[in-house]
């Protein structure tokens, strides 16, 4: 069974909408993470989260807000949507020496 | 900051045969810790295997091993006896110490593309 997974896994959102992608997991990790994968820039930090009602900026977070609202469930909003921000978005929980990634959602905004 | 490069774009080797995939990095911390991930055709990400920067021993896992060289900042992962699905993506990532002590923090070089054939 999943350990991480996340919703949606396909979504198509119009320049200037507000997106929100979430995450899940069950491995009662106290870390979270959202990377973007983009084809030659491999993954990405974009935030991440060390415990529930905190969230951390990574190494892109312009753009993007990151929400903890509970120890199992991390979501990455998009506010104003562009389209530069089309690319694979993953989460991943993990410990100090390993992480365990989602499936990954596809974000397409036109 | 922390850098991770991976130079190999993409690989192409026969089955059954042993493929090194190339990773150099960069930190000023003396700790740290040392990944590679695989990601498969469908776009799942698994860890395969670490290092800790402190120990001395290659790390091995099953069929993947490392060759860790600390002075030339390098860690290589060797496939041997590779098969038609190990063909993948894979990432060489890093963790430092002073970044990534509680968070777990990693920073990815691009993957490298290895392609299995008959």
């Amino acid at each position: 069974e999943a350990a991480v997974t996340q919703s949606p896994r396909n979504k198509v959102a119009v320049t200037g909408g507000k997106v929100t992608l979430s995450c899940n997991q069950t491995n009662n990790h106290n870390n979270m993470y959202w990377y973007r994968q983009d084809t030659g820039h491999g993954l990405r930090l974009i935030h991440y989260s060390y415990g529930a009602g905190s969230t951390e900026k990574g190494d892109i977070p312009d753009g993007y807000k990151a929400s903890r609202p509970s120890q199992e469930n991390f979501s990455l909003i998009l506010e104003l949507a562009t389209p530069s921000q089309t690319s694979v978005y993953f989460c991943a929980s993990g410990d100090p020496y390993e992480q365990y990634f989602g499936p990954g959602t596809r974000l397409t905004v036109l | 900051a922390q850098k991770v490069t991976q130079t190999q774009t993409s690989i192409s080797v026969v089955e059954k045969t042993t493929v090194t995939m190339d990773c150099v990095y960069e930190t000023r911390d003396s700790s740290y810790f040392l990944f590679w991930y695989k990601q498969t055709a469908s776009g799942e990400i698994v860890f395969l295997i670490r290092q800790d920067s402190y120990k001395k021993e290659n790390a091995t896992v099953g069929h993947y091993s490392l060759n860790f060289q600390k002075p030339k900042s390098s860690i290589g992962l060797i496939i041997t006896a590779t098969q038609i699905e190990d063909s993948a993506v894979y990432f060489c990532a890093m963790r430092d110490f002073n970044t990534g002590a509680n968070t777990g923090k990693l920073t990815f070089g691009h993957g490298t593309i290895l392609r299995v054939h008959p």
